[in-house]
């Protein structure tokens, strides 16, 4: 079956825009959590939807946000972009997520380029 | 606050020889701990987790509470082993994964 997608793969944007990534989980899984890889700060925890509810939320200012869809894609949006906000965003999902077990599976990223 | 040390941002070492990369962690209950790969050009993957206590690929993770030490092991490395290493953490309740640095680790023919 088909992997975590995420879509777009590469972008850059301008210091005050605005940014949306997109992310389609493995066909089932219904949790889907999104991390920033810099190489300063290595992978960090941005947040985590569970049937379209946000259920966790890394140490980011309110400027990231994300919303999950009935079909368990996801987006996540960044507003007034920072130089800082240039990274690798990648997408993760499991079946239920939670610390049952689940394998967590990782898509192969959005590369962000703030300039 | 949880935290993963990855001690070694770069081991090299022969093929044939064994490897041991370095995990430890900090969180005051019972965690979850696992070992993610990255191949050049791949996406991130899981490796192994503890609690299955299973061998991937030849390599092995103990999970030691008294040392809060989680370390990656194989006995003879082979160069198909290079890559970057990631040991992570997931805490009670539904909190996402906290990573380490990462270690590369280079196999020499």
């Amino acid at each position: 079956k088909a992997g975590v997608t995420q879509t777009p793969r590469y972008l850059i944007k301008t210091r005050g825009q605005q940014v949306t990534l997109s992310c389609s989980p493995i066909s089932g899984h219904r949790s889907v959590s999104w991390y920033q890889q810099t190489p300063g700060q290595g992978l960090q925890f941005l947040f985590e939807y569970f049937s379209e509810t946000q259920r966790n939320k890394g140490n980011f200012p309110g400027r990231f946000s994300g919303r999950q869809f009935s079909n368990s894609r996801s987006e996540m949006n960044v507003s007034t972009l920072e130089l800082g906000d240039s990274a690798l965003y990648l997408c993760a999902s499991s079946l239920t997520g939670g610390i049952s077990g689940n394998t967590i599976y990782f898509g192969e990223g959005s590369w962000l380029t703030v300039v | 606050a949880q935290r993963v040390t990855q001690p070694e941002k770069l081991l090299s070492v022969f093929k044939g020889a064994p490897v041991e990369l370095k995990c430890n962690y900090s969180y005051s209950g019972s965690p979850e701990l696992f070992w993610y790969v990255q191949y050049s050009r791949q996406r991130l993957q899981l490796l192994l987790r503890h609690i299955s206590r299973e061998s991937i690929k030849g390599f092995t993770a103990d999970l030691n509470k008294g040392e809060t030490s989680f370390h990656l092991k194989k006995p003879f490395a082979q160069e198909e082993d290079s890559a970057m290493y990631y040991c992570a953490l997931k805490g009670g309740g539904a909190d996402g994964l906290t990573f380490g640095k990462g270690t590369h680790l280079i196999i020499q023919p």
